[in-house]
């Protein structure tokens, strides 16, 4: 089975400041691809970054990027230069084989003026 | 591009009313398409998916059903509501297994 572990419930940041959200996940396959999604108060599940698992490089996407510990089975999202646009729920999630995306349970963020 | 709409975005029902939830894709064709529920408080959980017309898999027993009609329409559909089906609806789509799955705007539905 295919678990997904996010073990901060919330985190605050200064406006400008950077944060780093943790997930740690278990899948028996070699193949597969993790996510970070972001979900405003608006509840839209927008994707903010994603890990192909057989690319060594860590992606990045402008302000986020990941740090992808395969080894660790360890992905975690870091967010530079925070905006209060980026106050908003996170959610690492994992897609191998199958249908079905694993999500976390969500870190709570808060970007504070 | 590719966009999803899903409607309607907010919906009171009573115990024992009929639900249904649509939801639309446009830009692309033969997409496998998703239901998503949240829980307050709580992950997203899979209830459906579809690899194509009139393919529907369950992923968790209960009292939803779902369709899909056409190529790029996928509904959700309740003949009695219960309190418990409370929640968010999220509907989704993507090109396929291992691909990234992109979500629609979400619908809220509140039983009471």
């Amino acid at each position: 089975a295919q678990t997904v572990t996010q073990s901060q419930p919330e985190m605050s940041v200064q406006e400008a400041e950077t944060v780093t959200l943790s997930c740690t996940y278990d899948t028996s396959e070699n193949n597969y691809y993790l996510f970070w999604y972001k979900q405003p108060p608006s509840r839209q599940m927008i994707l903010v970054i994603r890990q192909e698992a057989y690319k060594q490089q860590n992606a990045t996407e402008n302000r986020f990027s990941v740090n992808f510990q395969k080894a660790a089975k360890s992905f975690s999202l870091k967010i530079s230069d925070s905006q209060l646009g980026d106050t908003a729920m996170y959610f690492c999630a994992l897609r191998g084989g199958s249908e079905k995306l694993v999500f976390g349970k969500g870190t709570k963020l808060t970007v504070n003026p | 591009s590719q966009t999803i709409h899903q409607w309607p975005a907010t919906l009171v029902q009573p115990v024992g009313s009929p639900l249904s939830l649509e939801c639309t894709v446009e830009g692309t064709s033969n997409p496998n398409l998703y239901w998503y529920r949240q829980a307050a408080g709580r992950g997203l959980q899979l209830l459906f998916y579809s690899v194509g017309i009139g393919q529907i898999s369950s992923e968790v027993p209960q009292n939803l059903s779902a369709s899909r009609p056409q190529d790029r329409q996928f509904i959700l559909s309740s003949k009695k509501l219960l309190l418990s089906d409370s929640g968010f609806y999220l509907c989704a789509w993507s090109t396929g297994v291992r691909n990234t799955i992109y979500f629609g705007e979400g619908s809220w539905l509140t039983v009471v």
